[in-house]
């Protein structure tokens, strides 16, 4: 079975700082992965997916960044923080031709200063 | 532009209280409709996915049904460890974004 990992689980930056978090499958291959954030009193919004090594789309613009130096590691980063970048962020992944179904990992907390 | 609410927002129940969650969508050729749970401060945990009109699918004390515009999940003599957040999305055709309502958050007295 396939397990993903998110670290850390809580993050406090002030505002302006950088940001990386990272995320990682075990237990398969080339998957399809998903950087969520779930902002307080709204619904999950998809910030970008990959569907392969190198292969990023961005679904909002925004101060974030994504990228899948490997093919099972998906990194969300920011080079300035800002106030709103706060909220829970979530990575995903599915077995593209396998199932339309995706599967959430534990989430990170970030609160911006 | 795909869109998915949920109703009730919140729902206080008393352990063995039947009772239905609704999700209304819009969405351009369904790829697929998902339920999750999700607990405080925990990722959301999947539950089912429904592909067409008139499909079920079950599982312990929920049951996820389709139409053509909403989704309903049934949940039958609930208990307290059945208190959570339940997630509804859907997913357009040629579209790997899942798109999120605002979730009904269930809570079971003992």
């Amino acid at each position: 079975s396939q397990t993903i990992h998110q670290w850390p689980a809580t993050l406090v930056q002030p505002v302006g700082s950088p940001l990386s978090l990272e995320c990682t499958v075990e237990g398969t291959s080339n998957p399809n992965l998903y950087w969520y954030r779930q902002a307080a009193g709204r619904g999950l919004q998809l910030l970008f997916y990959s569907v392969g090594i190198g292969q990023i789309s961005s679904e909002v613009p925004q101060n974030l960044s994504a990228s899948r130096p490997q093919d099972r590691q998906f990194i969300l980063s920011s080079k300035k923080l800002l106030l709103s970048d706060s909220g829970f962020y979530l990575c995903a992944h599915r077995l593209a031709g396998v199932s339309e179904t995706q599967y959430f990992g534990p989430g990170t907390r970030l609160l911006v200063l | 532009e795909d869109q998915v609410t949920q109703s009730p927002e919140a729902l206080r129940l008393q352990e063995g209280e039947s009772s239905s969650l609704n999700c209304s969508y819009t969405v351009s050729g369904l790829r697929g409709l998902f339920w999750y749970r999700q607990d405080p401060g925990k990722g959301p945990e999947f539950l089912f996915t429904l592909y067409s009109a008139g499909e079920e699918k079950e599982k312990e004390r929920l049951k996820a049904t389709l139409t053509k515009k909403e989704s309903f999940l049934h949940i039958t003599a609930p208990k307290p460890e059945d208190s959570a957040t339940y997630l509804c999305a859907v997913q357009g055709g040629g579209s790997e974004k899942l798109v999120f309502g605002k979730g009904t958050k269930l809570t079971v007295n003992p």
